[in-house]
């Protein structure tokens, strides 16, 4: 079975500046896809970036950029020019290329943006 | 709006009891997961469903189970609640029909369960 960890609980960064949370994960496949999804105080879950394994390029969206090591299995996420509403929980996801879709959840990063 | 709709968004109930959860997926959507959060947790998997059909089972107790109708919506029957059961159940929906460009999920609001 996949497992997924976030092993930085807190973070805070002041605004406008840079901040990366870390993601590893385990799994025996070559094919995989990543997320990582922001859980603001809303309690919503909204989709950030993602990336397939077979891409060797990494993704990013807008201030949101990622670090994909496909051979240390490493997916940590870099946030640029950190805005006050970045204030989030952040998880990390994996999700299998093969018959089972579910995703595989870390237990998350509590991001802080300081003014 | 995310286009999956989660209802009721908050329920309080007492222990021993019976509730049922609704999901509607986005428009198009075929899959329906469910996840259970904790607090201060991340997503557990519960269960899939896919065009009707049960397709992945999590961590899914026996007092819980789903389905998806003809029309899509699904339901996760949560009975003989404990105090444990309190958590944000969410539900999301994908296509995978659609290939490997699509493997993207929509996640609704989630609904607040307190068991009392």
């Amino acid at each position: 079975a996949q497992t997924v960890t976030q092993s930085q609980p807190e973070m805070s960064v002041q605004e406008a500046e840079t901040v990366t949370l870390s993601c590893t994960y385990d799994t025996s496949e070559n094919n995989y896809y990543l997320f990582w999804y922001k859980q603001p105080p809303s309690r919503q879950m909204i989709l950030v970036i993602r990336q397939e394994a077979y891409k060797q390029q990494n993704a990013t969206e807008n201030r949101f950029s990622v670090n994909f090591q496909k051979a240390a299995k490493s997916f940590s996420l870099k946030i640029s020019d950190s805005q006050l509403g970045d204030t989030a929980m952040y998880f990390c996801a994996f999700r299998s290329s093969g018959s089972a879709r579910q995703l595989t959840f870390g237990s998350g990063t509590q991001l802080t943006v300081l003014p | 709006d995310s286009g999956v709709t989660q209802t009721p968004k908050h329920l309080i109930t007492a222990t021993g009891q019976r509730v049922t959860l609704r999901c509607s997926p986005r428009s198009g959507d075929l899959s329906v997961y469910w996840y259970q959060q904790s607090l201060d947790q991340g997503l557990q998997f519960l269960i899939q469903y896919y065009n009707g059909e049960e397709r992945a089972k999590g961590n899914i107790l026996e007092r819980f189970s789903a389905q998806q109708f003809p029309d899509l919506h699904s339901e996760l029957n949560l009975s003989s609640l404990e105090l444990g059961d309190s958590a944000l159940y969410f539900c999301a929906s994908s296509d995978p029909g659609q290939g490997a460009s699509n493997y993207g999920y929509t996640f609704g609001s989630g609904t607040r369960l307190t068991v009392v």
